[in-house]
């Protein structure tokens, strides 16, 4: 069966200081993978998504980045955080070329950017 | 470009009585629609989805949904409300193989 990893769980970084999250799928091949971030009271946001290695699209301008090394492999980054990055970031993947298929996600990290 | 809207952001509702969560999509072609659940500091999961085929989709935990085209909406309903549905509800879209775009969200209180 398909299993998701993320982590850290919670993090607590100083702003300026940089971030890395890890994202691993077992149990698939070529998934898509997404980042979501949820901030209070505004809903899910798709950050990035990719369709595969060193394949990814950005939704949204903003201070992160995201990569895709391996197949099942996706990582969220940024070089500087600020304030406005504190939130909980939510790995997911979904069947590649399947029309409606849901996504299935990660236990979340919860990022505190002080 | 799809989107979705959840009317309400908050839901509070009596142990055992209905539950109605609400949700209207924007989509130029035939949708997907999905809602999840999701309990504290925890991810995401699936509920239910409408592809193709019966518009009443009975999910998990006693939650069904109703696609109806013509108003564009898709609420999500539980005839018995239970302590245990306390937590937050997402309403999403996608169309084709494209990725899934979700609402801002209804939070469910549900008072003994």
């Amino acid at each position: 069966s398909q299993t998701i990893h993320q982590w850290p769980a919670t993090l607590v970084q100083p702003v300026g200081s940089p971030l890395s999250l890890e994202c691993t799928v077992e149990g698939t091949s070529n998934p898509n993978l997404y980042w979501y971030r949820q901030a209070a009271g505004r809903g899910l946001q798709l950050l990035f998504y990719s369709v595969g290695i060193g394949q990814i699209s950005s939704e949204v301008p903003q201070n992160l980045s995201a990569s895709r090394p391996q197949d099942r492999q996706f990582i969220l980054s940024s070089k500087k955080l600020l304030l406005s990055d504190s939130g909980f970031y939510l790995c997911a993947w979904s069947l590649a070329g399947r029309a409606g298929t849901e996504a299935f996600f990660g236990q979340g990290t919860r990022l505190t950017v002080v | 470009a799809q989107s979705v809207t959840q009317l309400g952001s908050h839901v509070s509702v009596s142990e055992g009585a209905l539950v109605l969560l609400r949700c209207n999509y924007s989509s130029s072609v035939p949708p997907y629609l999905f809602w999840y659940v999701q309990y504290p500091n925890q991810g995401l999961q699936l509920l239910l989805k409408y592809t193709t085929g019966a518009t009443l989709v009975k999910g998990i935990n006693g939650f069904e949904a109703e696609f109806k085209k013509s108003e564009t909406s898709f609420h999500l309903t539980k005839p018995s409300a239970h302590m245990s549905d306390a937590a937050e509800y997402f309403c999403a879209v996608s169309v084709n193989t494209d990725k899934l775009i979700f609402g801002t969200g209804t939070r469910l209180q549900v008072f003994p």
